[in-house]
């Protein structure tokens, strides 16, 4: 069964408008981290978010945690062509640091 | 400058042969990763080496799969007897200290086709 699952599957949006994307997972985690992935190959880790933070920033990108919900969210600000892609949620569980469990992923359409 | 490549980009076999798939990893990279992505799908995590030494072979497939990396380097991935549902892509990444405490990178990956 899939730890993370992403939320909404497929998100289309107008450039310069914000994309934000859900992630919920099962079990305690170490860590979580997003990916982004252009047209099925190269991944590229986005953020990485420990279990102690609560957000964390990168140039647009902005990540949420909440622990207490199991769940977390990707918000990309004033979003641009070049944001077209998958984004993935991966975690580190508590249990298990010896495997990364991505999730199913979510599918952003940026129009130009 | 080389980032984490993989070869072949693309192999196609028959059913039944073997395949080997190769990652070099980043220099001086101690964690080396591999996954599978099936079509539309998700990640899947296979294996991770931190060193030569695989922790968890757990998340391999079946006993057809298997993986090595010898001198802290190199890892190849090699599926004996392939079946069409191992039609993928299989991605390599690599991290500097493992333990998934830090950045992953990956390599392009390569796509696998049984027929």
């Amino acid at each position: 069964s899939q730890q993370g699952e992403e939320d909404p599957q497929a998100l289309s949006i107008q450039e310069g408008e914000n994309a934000t994307m859900n992630c919920s997972y099962k079990t305690s985690i170490n860590n979580l981290q997003w990916y982004r992935q252009n047209s099925g190959r190269g991944l590229v880790h986005l953020i990485l978010i420990r279990s102690n933070e609560r957000e964390k920033h990168s140039g647009r990108l902005r990540v949420t945690l909440d622990t207490s919900k199991k769940s977390s969210s990707l918000l990309i600000t004033a979003s641009r062509a070049a944001d077209t892609a998958s984004y993935f949620c991966a975690t580190v569980t508590t249990y298990n640091t010896d495997k990364l469990i991505f999730g199913t992923g979510t599918r952003l359409q940026v129009f130009p | 400058g080389a980032g984490v490549s993989q070869s072949p980009s693309n192999k196609v076999t028959e059913k039944g042969k073997d395949v080997e798939l190769r990652c070099d990893p980043i220099s001086g990279h101690t964690a080396l990763y591999w996954y599978r992505q099936s079509l539309g799908q998700g990640l899947e995590f296979l294996i991770y080496f931190q060193g030569n030494s695989a922790p968890d072979k757990s998340g391999l497939p079946s006993d057809r799969f298997s993986a090595e990396r010898t001198g802290g380097s190199v890892s190849t991935l090699t599926i004996q007897r392939t079946q069409q549902e191992d039609s993928a892509v299989y991605l390599c990444a690599s991290s500097l200290f493992g333990f998934f405490s830090d950045e992953q990178y990956f390599g392009p990956g390569t796509r696998l086709t049984v027929t």
